[in-house]
C-alpha cells in the first residue's frame, strides 16, 4: 500500500524554527515527486511546492518562495518543510502528497496531481 | 498563475438527488499535444486530508463509486454526483496540473 506518514503535531512560538517530515512507503520513493499543500483554518488548500528525492530537483510557488525550504533524503524516504522563524501567519494544516506527473518514452509534460495525500501536520504558532 | 473558480461555493441536495460542481480555468489546461486536459477532482471530508476522486478530467481513481463523474474540456469542467449519498458530504476541490498546480477554492456539498 502507498503510504504517507506525517510527524505530528507542533506548537511553536513566533520567531522559532521548525522542520517537519513525510515519510514514504510502498512505491519507489526516489521516483516520484513529493509536494507539499498548506490549509489555513477553514480555507481551502494552496500549492506550496515539490521536489523530486531522485535528484532533488525542487520548485516552489512563488507566494512560499523565500518562506520555506522543502528536501528529502531519498536514503530514508523522507521529505522534509522547514521553516527558520515562524510567524502566527503560519499556523495551519500542512500536508505532503505523492505527485504524480505525465510522461511518456521522451517526455514530461504539466506538472503535478496529487496522491496519495498525507494525513497532515497541525502546525500552530503562537505570537 | 492560472486562477480556478469554482462554482457554487456551496450546495445543499437531497439524498439520492445529483449534485453539479463546475470549475472554470482562467485559461485552457488541454494540452494540444495529446489532447488531454490537465485537471484533477478531490474530496475532503471534515478532518481528513483530500482524496483524489479523478484525474485527466473524466479519468475515475480505481475505487471511486461511479456515482462520480468528471466531464468538461478546455476551460470549463464539471463535477457530477449523480445520486448523493450521505457519505458524499464533503468540500470538493478542482485542481489543475497543465502549469504550477492551483486549487479552486472549493465547493462544500451537504445533505438538504
Amino acid at each position: 500500500e502507498v503510504q504517507l506518514v506525517q510527524s505530528g503535531a507542533e506548537v511553536k512560538k513566533a520567531g522559532e524554527s521548525l522542520k517537519i517530515s513525510c515519510k514514504g512507503s510502498g512505491y519507489s520513493f526516489p521516483t516520484f515527486w513529493i509536494g507539499w499543500v498548506r490549509q489555513m483554518p477553514g480555507k481551502g488548500l494552496e500549492w506550496m511546492g515539490i521536489i523530486y528525492p531522485g535528484d532533488s530537483d525542487t520548485r516552489y510557488s512563488p507566494s512560499f518562495q523565500g518562506q520555506v525550504t522543502i528536501s528529502a533524503d531519498k536514503s530514508i524516504s523522507t521529505a522534509y518543510l522547514q521553516w527558520s522563524s515562524l510567524k502566527a501567519s503560519d499556523t495551519a494544516m500542512y500536508y505532503c502528497a505523492r505527485g504524480l506527473r505525465y510522461c511518456n518514452t521522451t517526455s514530461c509534460s504539466g506538472y503535478n496531481w496529487f496522491d496519495p495525500w498525507g494525513q497532515g501536520t497541525l502546525v500552530t504558532v503562537s505570537s | 498563475d492560472i486562477v480556478m473558480t469554482q462554482s457554487p461555493d456551496s450546495l445543499a441536495v437531497s439524498l439520492g438527488e445529483r449534485a453539479t460542481i463546475n470549475c472554470k480555468s482562467s485559461q485552457t489546461v488541454l494540452y494540444s499535444s495529446n489532447n488531454k486536459n490537465y485537471l484533477a477532482w478531490y474530496q475532503q471530508k471534515p478532518g481528513q486530508p483530500p482524496k483524489l476522486l479523478i484525474s485527466w478530467a473524466s479519468t475515475r481513481e480505481s475505487g471511486v463509486p461511479d456515482r462520480f463523474s468528471g466531464s468538461g474540456s478546455g476551460a470549463d469542467f464539471t463535477l457530477t454526483i449523480s445520486s448523493l449519498q450521505a457519505a458524499d458530504v464533503a468540500v470538493y476541490y478542482c485542481q489543475q496540473y497543465y502549469s504550477t498546480p492551483t486549487f479552486g477554492q472549493g465547493t462544500r456539498v451537504e445533505i438538504k
